[in-house]
């Protein structure tokens, strides 16, 4: 396992498409959480998975945002009705409850440029 | 509202400079500070995780400090390399609130050969 993977890379959208983002985090870590970046910015906070339970969602997943973890393995982000302000980069992280300071490994992310 | 805010913004420097950036946060309910390094095109990478006050930590020619009474962290880089180019980034844990980190707005730093 050599990493957290994030799939597609690069996503263009017209405005008012549904799209979705997958995140295969590292295989023993039972946490996860995605995050974007818009230009400019630091990362934000979206929401995070102990498992497959969703524990916390931000102000900032608005209704048409949904991400799941079925299976406590990979995770998806769902936007629907994609938005121009919806164009940012999504991070996804994964880390292990039980190895203090759990330390976030990152993947490479997902840029979506929504036209 | 977490405030966490670096300085500078951007910062382009000669190689073989030595370089520093302040990152600061909330210093109540501390729980740990994160500094990742983010090169273009690839995955946030860790440098350090911090967790108590005083605490100096070292990687190669990277090192930073971390004071939660006042709430900063330092991060130095000594005799920059062209390879060190990268958005540096910190990031703030708030005691019991699920280990989310809520990141600073990072500092560019370009070092030119």
């Amino acid at each position: 396992d050599t990493g957290v993977s994030q799939d597609p890379r690069h996503k263009i959208t017209k405005r008012g498409q549904n799209v979705t983002f997958r995140c295969d985090p590292i295989s023993e870590h039972n946490r996860l959480y995605w995050y974007r970046q818009t230009l400019g910015q630091g990362p934000e906070f979206l929401t995070y998975f102990q498992n497959e339970a969703q524990l916390e969602k931000s102000r900032l997943l608005s209704d048409r945002f949904s991400a799941e973890r079925p299976k406590g393995s990979f995770s998806t982000l769902e936007i629907q009705r994609t938005e121009q302000g919806d164009s940012a980069m999504y991070l996804c992280a994964s880390s292990n409850r039980e190895e203090w300071p759990y330390e976030q490994y990152f993947g490479p992310g997902t840029r979506l440029t929504v036209t | 509202i977490l405030n966490v805010e670096q300085s500078p913004q951007s910062l382009h420097v000669q190689e073989g400079d030595s370089t520093n950036f302040t990152c600061s946060f909330p210093s109540s309910n501390f729980y740990a500070l994160h500094w990742y390094r983010w090169e273009t095109a690839k995955s946030p990478e860790a440098l350090f995780v911090m967790t108590l006050n005083g605490d100096e930590k070292k990687k190669g020619r990277i090192s930073a400090t971390l004071n939660t009474k006042e709430g900063y962290s330092y991060l130095y880089i000594k005799g920059s390399q062209p390879e060190d180019s990268a958005t540096y980034l910190c990031a703030f844990i708030k005691a019991n609130a699920g280990n989310m980190l809520t990141f600073g707005g990072g500092t560019r730093l370009m070092v030119k050969p």
